[in-house]
């Protein structure tokens, strides 16, 4: 695997169930973001993560969970979501020092039935 | 007040021509950093391009160049001799500090590359 992946690629849930994004980088990398995007609107950053330790936070609902065990993985738990948090949400990566480029995974399509 | 701005909702492009997709960005940070990715109908966002704030000379990548007009706070894309595997959304994406991790992004352009 090279690169940032992300597993799995769609996802269909129901507003009681409980689901886990993940997101596994094999770039060396030492931070790690979660983006949400939705239609029409720009990319949001919701959570950073530098060396296991989250450093933002954007208001994001409880009801979305992160979290970092190591520099190359990432989670998402999502529990008792609403329909509007149906988004594509994007996991990047950067080797953070000066204007480090994020390098984005494929993204899992989310659907809140 | 948006911080990148990209006016364009969407462009139609002939094959093989040129097209420059435009970018104004507003900061008050003397440092910043400015990146172009592109997301094809997948979903995945890919890296292009970036210029640094403090850079002299505009940045180039193979096809993609980026005219950076500092004083205009501009940083359009321009993509030579486009191909139809161009066609996708393109964002534009702002950095600002010099360890700042928070990126901000525009609204995107749908650029259509017409055979």
């Amino acid at each position: 695997e090279t690169g940032v992946t992300q597993t799995p690629r769609h996802l269909v849930m129901g507003m009681t169930n409980k689901k886990s994004l993940k997101c596994e980088q094999h770039l060396g990398h030492n931070a790690m973001y979660w983006y949400k995007q939705s239609a029409k609107k720009p990319l949001e950053l919701m959570f950073v993560y530098n060396f296991k330790e989250q450093t933002e936070n954007n208001s994001v609902p409880s009801r979305f969970s992160p979290e970092c065990p190591n520099s190359s993985h990432l989670f998402l738990h999502l529990h008792t979501l609403q329909p509007e948090d149906s988004a594509l949400y994007l996991c990047a990566s950067s080797q953070e020092g000066q204007m480090e480029t994020q390098y984005f995974g494929p993204g899992t399509r989310l659907l809140v039935l | 007040a948006q911080k990148i701005t990209q006016t364009q909702p969407g462009m139609f492009v002939q094959e093989k021509e040129a097209v420059t997709l435009d970018c104004t960005y507003d900061t008050s940070d003397p440092s910043y950093g400015l990146f172009w990715y592109k997301q094809p109908s997948s979903g995945e966002m890919i890296f292009l391009i970036y210029q640094g704030s403090y850079d002299q000379q505009n940045a180039t990548e193979g096809r993609y160049s980026l005219n950076f007009q500092k004083a205009r706070k501009s940083a359009n894309l321009v993509i030579s001799a486009s191909q139809l595997g161009d066609s996708a959304m393109y964002f534009c994406a702002m950095r600002e500090g010099n360890y700042g991790q928070n990126f901000v992004f525009g609204p995107g352009t749908r650029l259509s590359v017409l055979p």
